[in-house]
């Protein structure tokens, strides 16, 4: 059972464009999430993250916006740059409890071309 | 400052060897968790760790075991090793304080594990 959910695998946005990658989530106890980026042979950079009380947070030109009722949130990117093809993953937390993991969706891989 | 630091970077094992993989977290963060990637898939939880203590544990088998140091450092474990256990192994280190809060992960670079 895939509790975050990626549904497109790739996305391809010219330079300069938005870039909107989205995300799902199935655990109404989820209320933390956060967006990753990964370049192959390296690990997960964080990117932003939004708790469910906000429904948008904003750091230069990446804006996340968080819709509970829907249970989806979407990662903005503007506008584009090459340097920003990578794999973005979308992941989720609960407060409380004795642990804090992430549960991630399978990635999208975003490509801007020039 | 340093990041999350991940030693080694590459291993080949043989079918039912052992491994110990290693993590030093971000200066001044004592929380440190665990996660493995195989391809085409998201990091998946394994094991987290605060001041020593085993604070949550994922859907892995016995086989998977880790500890965490007096000085936050970790190590993961894995005997008895599978094909399937080739994967990239992650580890995450976060400042964690005590009380409910929501907290970001930082991730290491990884170590790319390949079981022939």
């Amino acid at each position: 059972d895939q509790q975050v959910k990626q549904n497109s695998p790739s996305l391809s946005v010219q330079e300069g464009r938005i870039s909107i990658l989205n995300c799902d989530y199935t655990n109404s106890m989820f209320d933390y999430f956060l967006w990753y980026k990964k370049y192959p042979a390296e690990g997960p950079t964080f990117l932003i993250s939004i708790s469910s009380i906000k429904d948008k947070n904003e750091d230069g030109r990446f804006t996340v916006f968080l819709n509970k009722s829907a249970k989806h949130l979407s990662l903005h990117i503007v506008p584009s740059q090459p340097g920003d093809s990578a794999v973005y993953f979308c992941a989720a937390s609960t407060s409380g409890g004795s642990n804090y993991k992430l549960t991630f969706g399978k990635g999208t891989l975003l490509t801007v071309n020039p | 400052d340093a990041g999350v630091t991940q030693s080694p970077t590459h291993l080949i094992k043989t079918r039912g060897q052992h491994v110990t993989l290693r993590c030093s977290p971000i200066s001044g963060h004592k929380s440190v968790s665990w996660y493995q990637q195989v391809l085409g898939q998201g990091p998946q939880f394994i094991f987290q760790y605060y001041e020593k203590e085993e604070r949550g544990r994922g859907n892995f088998p016995d086989r998977f075991s880790a500890r965490q140091f007096p000085n936050y450092s970790s190590e993961l474990n894995v005997n008895a090793l599978l094909l399937g256990d080739s994967a990239l192994y992650l580890c995450a280190s976060s400042i964690r304080t005590s009380g409910v809060y929501q907290e970001t992960q930082y991730f290491g670079p990884g170590t790319r594990l390949l079981v022939l």
